[in-house]
């Protein structure tokens, strides 16, 4: 059965930093490209960030580009996002998703998600 | 940036009926789009990818179509536990997009 479990999210203040991490089971971790996808509250989704499988490809959104960067561990089955410079707007409930394959940019299985709160 | 419009924003019906949801999408994404399914508290869940497909363990009330720039979401007779929100989602370019979410309630 395949699990992702969030885990970092906490309460920032702003301008401060965050390590969101994910850990993987029940796949064969290095085989799927793996994404974070975050919700503000009461609000629709958004599309932070994916990483390839092997690490090598990244890719994020305007949105946080140059402020947020992903990386994985295979030899640990976790994904991760470093989360600096935090704005008020990066408030959000963080999901980990998994591609449903190699390339294949759909998102069939979730975490639980992990909740970032950016204030003061 | 490839923006997903979905409409209607609620759509207001009665188990039984039949739900048609739209997304368009600002340039052609040919079959590169997906659909979601979120109940409240909970993580999203793929209903269809590539357009059409359905995702594992999902009921064949849900059927996908269309290419290019104009997809449809179609449950064929709603059950109690299809009353959520509806997403479409799109890989054809960088940055993935989703649209801002149809909600189907119960009349």
């Amino acid at each position: 059965d395949v699990q992702l479990l969030e885990s970092g999210g906490g309460l920032v203040q702003p301008g401060g930093s965050l390590r969101l991490s994910c850990a993987a089971s029940g796949i064969t971790f290095s085989n799927y490209d793996m994404n974070w996808v975050r919700q503000a509250p009461g609000q629709g989704l958004e599309w932070v960030s994916a990483i390839s499988g092997g690490g090598g490809s990244t890719y994020y959104a305007d949105s946080v580009k140059g402020r947020f960067t992903i990386s994985r561990d295979n030899s640990k089955n976790t994904l991760f996002l470093q989360m600096n410079s935090l704005r008020a707007e990066d408030t959000a409930v963080y999901y980990c998703a998994k591609s449903k394959g190699l390339s294949w940019y759909y998102f069939d299985y979730w975490g639980q998600g992990t909740l970032v709160t950016v204030s003061s | 940036e490839i923006v997903l419009t979905q409409s209607p924003a609620t759509l207001s019906l009665s188990p039984g009926e039949r739900a048609t949801l739209s997304c368009r999408a600002s340039q052609s994404v040919s079959s590169f789009l997906a659909w979601y399914q979120q109940k409240p508290g909970q993580a999203p869940t793929l209903l269809i990818y590539a357009a059409s497909n359905r995702a594992t363990g999902i009921p064949a009330r849900f059927s996908g179509s269309g290419s290019g720039t104009d997809f449809t979401l179609t449950i064929s007779s709603l059950e109690p536990e299809d009353f959520a929100l509806y997403y479409c989602q799109q890989r054809s370019n960088w940055p993935l997009t989703f649209g801002g979410g149809t909600k189907v309630e119960t009349k």
